[in-house]
């Protein structure tokens, strides 16, 4: 089973509304990440958890505020975000080898964010 | 720092044609990983192979096939016999180095059109 699941698959927030965006997953992955990604772009890398920490994050703006409270959940907190961050928010996991994050990153189906 | 250029942007078929997707990548490592995922209007990035840099044998999985020659630094992906449901976007990908902060980097993305 190679499922990642997120929620909500749709999202109209307002510029001073707070969201979150919910990821899990159930396949013993250790790495999670989320990317973000506009419409005829490919995926940008925003951030990636391993063994619950976060190992990297992209520059992302404060607005973004990532959590992974345990291993099969990633959350992505949202809060004064502007019409440019529309865009498919898509999370992923992956399974690490000795603290490396080289193996097959498995995506959900995204959530699909537009702010107004 | 590491590069995966997919030339072609946009490539429409008539079904039942074969299709060849192109990429090239660049990388100082000797160790790293391609990928192909597949996108497709639903968003989600479905993993299609994953190929290290010490395995160059070529590989096919039913009407699926993908051409590794380090070479040319290219790993293509051939579709025989393409069909409707072939459509989508289809993103190569190179991870480099095994270390906790490696990342995938994405090719720009080729969107394959299957006409009936």
């Amino acid at each position: 089973d190679t499922e990642v699941t997120q929620t909500p698959k749709h999202l109209v927030m307002g510029m001073t509304n707070k969201k979150s965006l919910k990821c899990e997953q159930h396949m013993g992955h250790r790495a999670m990440y989320w990317y973000k990604q506009k419409a005829k772009k490919p995926p940008e890398l925003m951030f990636v958890y391993s063994y619950e920490k976060l190992s990297i994050n992209e520059s992302v703006p404060s607005r973004f505020s990532p959590e992974c409270p345990n291993s099969s959940l990633l959350n992505l907190h949202l809060h004064a975000l502007q019409p440019e961050d529309s865009a498919l928010y898509l999370c992923a996991s992956s399974q690490t080898t000795g603290g490396s994050i080289t193996d097959t990153q498995y995506f959900g189906p995204g959530t699909r964010l537009t702010v107004l | 720092a590491q590069k995966v250029t997919q030339a072609q942007t946009e490539i429409s078929v008539v079904e039942k044609e074969d299709v060849t997707l192109d990429c090239v990548y660049e990388t100082r490592d000797t160790t790293y990983y391609l990928f192909w995922y597949k996108q497709p209007p639903s968003g989600e990035l479905v993993f299609l192979i994953r190929r290290n840099s010490f395995d160059e044998q070529n590989e096919i999985s039913g009407r699926y096939s993908w051409n590794f020659q380090k070479s040319t630094s290219s790993f293509n992906f051939t579709i025989t016999a393409s069909q409707v449901v072939d459509s989508a976007v289809y993103f190569c990908a190179l991870s480099e180095g095994t270390g906790a902060n490696s990342k995938l980097t994405f090719g720009k993305g080729i969107t394959l059109s299957v006409r009936p």
